[in-house]
């Protein structure tokens, strides 16, 4: 398995700033992508982060207000932009190692918006 | 109507009953089926994952798949104190042109009583 940490753990911030979230693995990974739990929610997942090409997101995320790195096979960085209280929520990064049916995950950043 | 559905309880079983946790949903491409628990503020932990139907064990935990009713199972023998957290269920559909998506449900809070 992969042991992956995310920094901050967690943030409070005002509206209208920006946070920038780092997710590092303890091993080169193929996989790397990153999920939202708002309170009361299931996972939802915003985008997968590919290494040296742009992200792919998912229906209902866009780039502008989710802006996701990938520099190499162990470390991404997602920025939740302009943020308002509605983005209020935990996000986690996950890994893949050997396939799609073995991701794990991070201890999550627990974020609140003022 | 959610692609997967899973009653967020919560349940609460005294210690040593067997626990019964399901997940139902409406997407027959789900391929591979994955249960984790998640502790109060820590991320998601891969218990096991499962592909097409059937049922797969791993001491204390089973998991069962029947695709033809669109429901998975996670039986946990033994119960223990220890075991108290949320389980969310997950599951993807096959084929790479998918990526690593996992569609989750919303979780169920489980208390074991000593």
């Amino acid at each position: 398995s992969a042991v992956i940490s995310q920094k901050p753990s967690r943030d409070i911030c005002q509206r209208g700033t920006s946070l920038t979230i780092q997710c590092q693995v303890d091993s080169q990974v193929t996989m790397m992508f990153w999920y939202r739990q708002q309170p009361g929610q299931s996972l939802t997942l915003i985008a997968t982060a590919n290494q040296g090409s742009e992200a792919t997101y998912e229906s209902g995320f866009v780039i502008d207000k989710f802006p996701i790195s990938r520099p190499n096979l162990t470390f991404s960085t997602l920025t939740v932009s302009n943020m308002s209280p509605e983005d209020s929520s935990i996000y986690l990064c996950s890994a893949g190692t050997r396939s799609y049916n073995e991701q794990f995950f991070g201890p999550g950043t627990r974020l609140t918006v003022l | 109507q959610k692609e997967v559905e899973q009653d967020p309880g919560p349940l609460s079983v005294p210690e040593g009953a067997i626990v019964s946790l399901n997940c139902t949903y409406s997407n027959s491409a789900f391929q591979y089926f994955m249960w984790y628990r998640q502790y109060s503020r820590k991320g998601p932990e891969l218990l096991m994952y499962t592909y097409s139907s059937g049922n797969k064990e791993d001491g204390r935990f089973t998991a069962q798949v029947d695709k033809s009713s669109k429901y998975i199972s996670l039986f946990i023998r033994d119960s223990q104190p220890s075991d108290s957290a949320t389980y969310l269920c997950a599951m993807r559909v096959a084929g790479d042109n998918q990526g690593g998506k996992l569609i989750f449900g919303q979780g169920t809070e489980l208390s074991v009583k000593p």
